[in-house]
C-alpha cells in the first residue's frame, strides 16, 4: 500500500511569489490535513479536509488555503509568500474517525 | 496559548538505559493521546497511543503513561537504542468532529552508543 506522497519535496521562492503543494493520500482515506513545522513550534495545524469540503481550519491567515478533489488528493496553496512562511509542511491522511494519521515526507518551502 | 506542552526541547540518554519524555495538557476535553516519532527528511510516524480511561499503554519497549488528574503523560523507552534518536511529538485530541490532534513542540532524543 503507497504511503502519503507529496510534492515537490524541496523548494525555493521569494517573497511576494505564491506556491502549490501536492499531496496523495493513502488509497481509501478521505480525511486529508495540513500541518506547517517550523523551529521549535512543533506542528501547527492548517486545515483538514474530507469529501472536497473543508471541514476544519487552525488559525492562518486567509493567504493559506487549500481544496481536495473527488479521488481525495489536495492542494494547499501560499500565495504572497513572506520569509515567516519558510518552514515544511506535511501532508497526513486518515480513514474517517479514526485518531492516528498517516504523515507524508514533507514539502520544504524555503522563502528568500 | 499552547494546548500541549513539551518542556524539554532535547534530551540525550545513554544505549540501554531508560528514556523518559514527558508531555502536558490544559485542555481537560482531551480524551485521546499518540505520540509521534519523527527523523530528520522524514514524516512524523505513529509510535503509540492512550485513551483516557486507561492509565498505561505498553507496546515492546514503549510505554505511554496517563495522569489524567495531572494531565501528564509520559513515554518510556526501554532500553534505549541509537536508532531511537528522533524527535517524538505528544499529540492529544478531543471528541467529536474529526479527531483533529494538537501537537507539542517536540523532544529531541539523542541516545549515545
Amino acid at each position: 500500500k503507497a504511503g502519503v506522497t507529496q510534492t515537490p519535496r524541496y523548494l525555493i521562492k521569494t517573497r511576494g511569489q505564491q506556491v502549490t503543494l501536492s499531496c496523495s493520500p493513502i488509497s481509501g482515506h478521505r480525511s486529508v490535513s495540513w500541518y506547517q513545522q517550523t523551529p521549535g513550534q512543533g506542528l501547527q495545524f492548517l486545515f483538514e479536509y474530507f469529501s472536497e469540503t473543508q471541514r476544519n481550519k487552525g488559525n492562518f491567515p486567509g493567504r493559506f488555503s487549500g481544496r481536495q478533489f473527488s479521488n481525495s488528493r489536495s492542494e494547499m496553496n501560499v500565495s504572497t509568500l513572506e520569509l515567516g512562511d519558510s518552514a515544511l509542511y506535511l501532508c497526513a491522511s486518515s480513514n474517517e474517525g479514526a485518531n492516528v494519521l498517516t504523515f507524508g515526507a514533507g514539502s520544504r518551502l524555503t522563502v528568500l | 496559548d499552547q494546548q500541549v506542552k513539551q518542556n524539554s526541547p532535547s534530551l540525550s540518554v545513554q544505549e540501554g538505559r531508560i528514556s523518559i519524555l514527558n508531555c502536558d495538557y490544559t485542555n481537560s476535553m482531551f480524551d485521546y493521546f499518540l505520540w509521534y516519532k519523527k527523523y530528520p527528511a522524514e514524516g512524523p510516524t505513529f509510535l503509540i497511543s492512550i485513551s483516557s480511561i486507561k492509565d498505561k499503554n505498553e507496546d515492546g519497549r514503549f510505554t505511554v503513561f496517563l495522569n489524567k488528574s495531572a494531565k501528564h503523560l509520559s513515554l518510556h523507552i526501554v532500553p534505549s537504542q541509537p536508532g531511537d534518536s528522533a524527535v517524538y511529538f505528544c499529540a492529544a485530541s478531543a471528541p467529536g468532529g474529526s479527531y483533529i490532534p494538537t501537537f507539542g513542540r517536540g523532544t529531541s532524543l539523542i541516545v549515545h552508543p
